[in-house]
């Protein structure tokens, strides 16, 4: 298993603005992904970020919108870049440490609002 | 890219047995089907995981057809804490969940 927790837990933000969630996990694992899940929806992955290589963006998501860093075994960021208000919605980073069997472990979440 | 389809809602009074069924079709070959419950402000959490058949574990039972295209999660004897979102969520190369259960515990 694994504990992860995430910072900030909530933030509003304006328009036109970045803000950069981070996420850290209390063990080494190679596997981790990002998520957003906007209101009273499901989740929809938007990058896997493994360490030592760049980031893998799904479609409808780029890099220059949604940078993501992956500095070590722990711990990764992701920004959300010139943000609108289509941006608020809750994004929870997720790790899977067997790396083989698809089980994940989610942070909390991080609430962001944009006005 | 394969997609799941599950009820929208369920409601159950305490102490009954719940079937949750998700329909996926488009099942690939390397896919494995995986249970998550979410309450509200937190991050899912596995429930339980399953290829084939039957696996069980102490709070579930996931139920899987010979022909993949569908699995149930069967929650025995669900309490008020078992109110939640359930996801029903298909690995191999593409992580998609499914759009979720909201259940719902009567008392």
């Amino acid at each position: 298993s694994a504990v992860i927790s995430q910072k900030p837990s909530r933030d509003i933000c304006q328009r036109g603005t970045s803000l950069t969630i981070q996420c850290q996990v209390d063990s080494q694992v190679t596997m981790m992904f990002w998520y957003r899940q906007q209101p009273g929806q499901s989740l929809t992955l938007i990058a896997t970020a493994n360490q030592g290589s760049e980031a893998t963006y799904e479609s409808g998501f780029v890099i220059d919108k949604f940078p993501i860093s992956r500095p070590n075994l722990t711990f990764s960021t992701l920004t959300v870049s010139n943000m609108s208000p289509e941006d608020s919605s809750i994004y929870l980073c997720s790790v899977d440490p067997s790396g083989d069997t698809d089980t994940q472990y989610f942070g909390p979440g991080t609430r962001l609002t944009v006005l | 890219l394969a997609k799941t389809t599950q009820p929208i809602s369920m409601d159950s009074y305490e102490g009954q047995e719940v079937n949750i069924t998700c329909s996926h079709n488009n099942i690939a070959t390397n896919d494995y089907i995986t249970w998550y419950q979410q309450f509200p402000s937190q991050g899912p959490r596995f429930i339980i995981q399953g290829y084939k058949t039957k696996v069980t574990n102490e709070v579930a039972s996931l139920f899987i057809p010979a022909d993949r295209k569908s699995s149930t999660l069967s929650l025995p004897r669900v309490s008020l804490s078992d109110t939640a979102v359930y996801y029903c969520l298909l690995s191999g190369e593409k992580l998609t969940f499914g759009t979720g259960t909201r259940l719902t515990i009567i008392p």
